[in-house]
Formats: structure tokens, sequence, C-alpha cells
């Protein structure tokens, strides 16, 4: 199975939007894409999931490509608590969760 | 409380030696996982298991069995720990239409 692709670290200003992608080339019609953050060693936590189309909750959005090979996670108005390593992972039919590498996310103030 | 429970949080262990860590859960979900984490190699999987005596090989399941007896627990061995399997582990656990809950992870040094 093949892992989504992260950068290794990103940078975004306290209060700007912070924009998170992963690509998942090989990503068949069936698989979602979900983000965990994880602050400090501590266990993961769901932020988001999704399939085909966008979508929205409380603490961020996710923008998926129509050809499903890279999507992005978006931060609104990144805070200083938002400091973690963000996860991409896909879910394929076998109900794996498959996760990269994941992005180092540093908010400076 | 703490849906995932993961024992011990740490654990310092001899090479050659049989470990155990324990994983539970408190939500009735179905679907638990077992990962491993090393510094700039994100997570990997080790096991996975859909129901009780259901046990499915993950990426690095070599040096690891499991064992899932009850729904809600879902135990992970390493049967002759060695120094390359220093890690933090996670036990992680999901319905089918809800997303996973990790437990606070138990950090493994094999020396």
């Amino acid at each position: 199975d093949a892992k989504t692709t992260q950068p290794p670290s990103m940078d975004c200003a306290e209060g700007r939007a912070a924009n998170l992608p992963c690509n998942h080339s090989t990503i068949s019609g069936n698989e979602y894409v979900y983000w965990y953050r994880q602050i400090h060693s501590q266990g993961p936590q769901y932020i988001i999931h999704g399939l085909k189309n966008n979508e929205t909750n409380e603490m961020a959005s996710l923008i998926i490509t129509e050809d499903r090979k890279s999507s992005t996670l978006i931060l609104p108005h990144a805070t200083l608590r938002d400091t973690a390593v963000y996860y991409c992972a896909r879910r394929p039919k076998d109900d794996k969760i498959i996760f990269g590498k994941g992005t180092r996310l540093h908010i400076l103030p | 409380d703490a849906d995932v429970t993961q024992t011990p949080r740490n654990r310092i262990t001899k090479t050659g030696k049989r470990i155990m860590l324990e994983c539970s859960q408190t939500k009735g979900h179905d679907r638990m996982y077992w990962y491993r984490q090393d510094p700039g190699l994100g997570l990997r999987l080790i096991y996975y298991s859909f129901d009780v005596k259901d046990i499915n090989k993950g990426e690095i399941s070599d040096g690891y069995s499991v064992s899932r007896q009850a729904q809600a627990k879902f135990s992970l061995s390493l049967e002759s720990a060695i120094p390359n399997q220093t890690a933090l582990y996670f036990c992680a656990a999901r319905g089918e239409y809800t997303e996973a809950f990790f437990g606070q992870g138990t950090r493994l040094t094999v020396v």
C-alpha cells in the first residue's frame, strides 16, 4: 500500500491560515483521506476526513482535488496551540489506516 | 476517562526478554490497531483486528504478535525483545463509521 506524502515541516504566522498539503496519487476510488494531529508525543487526535467532497468542521477544512490525488488541510486561523505534527492518512477498503510521515507545523508568534 | 488506555506507559526491558503491551477500550469499537512510531518515520501499522480472534498483519509485523481475546482488549507481544524495537507504541480503536481513537502511547526501551 502506497503511503501518503507530506512536506516534513512548515511554518505559519499566528492568525494566518495554515495550508498543509498531502499527496496520495495512488489512492483508489473508495479510499477515505483522514487527517490527524499529534501534539508532543501524545496519541494522535482526529481532525477531519473526506472521500470526494470538500469537508469542513469546527477545527478545519479539507480540500480534495477533483482527481483525488492530493488534498489540503486548512486551519483557518492558526494559533500557537496548533503547533503539532499533522498526519495525512488513507483508509482503503480493507480498513487499515495507513499514515504518512507527517508535517511538523510551527506556528510563529 | 480515556476511551483507549495503554499499559504500561513506559517500560525498560532487556534484550531477549518477552514483553506484553496492553490496550483496552471502553467504547465497544470492533476495530483495533497497533502502531509503532519512530522519529521521522511516522506511524507504521504492526497488526490490526476487526473482531475477537481476528488478526491481520500490518506493514511491520515481524518480531511481534498480538492477541484479541475480548472485544475491548488487544495486546501486543514481543517474544524476544531486541534494541531496534525501542520505540513509541500506540493502540487505536474505531467503529465501522467512526474515526480512530488513540491511546496515550507506551514508550518501550530495549537495552
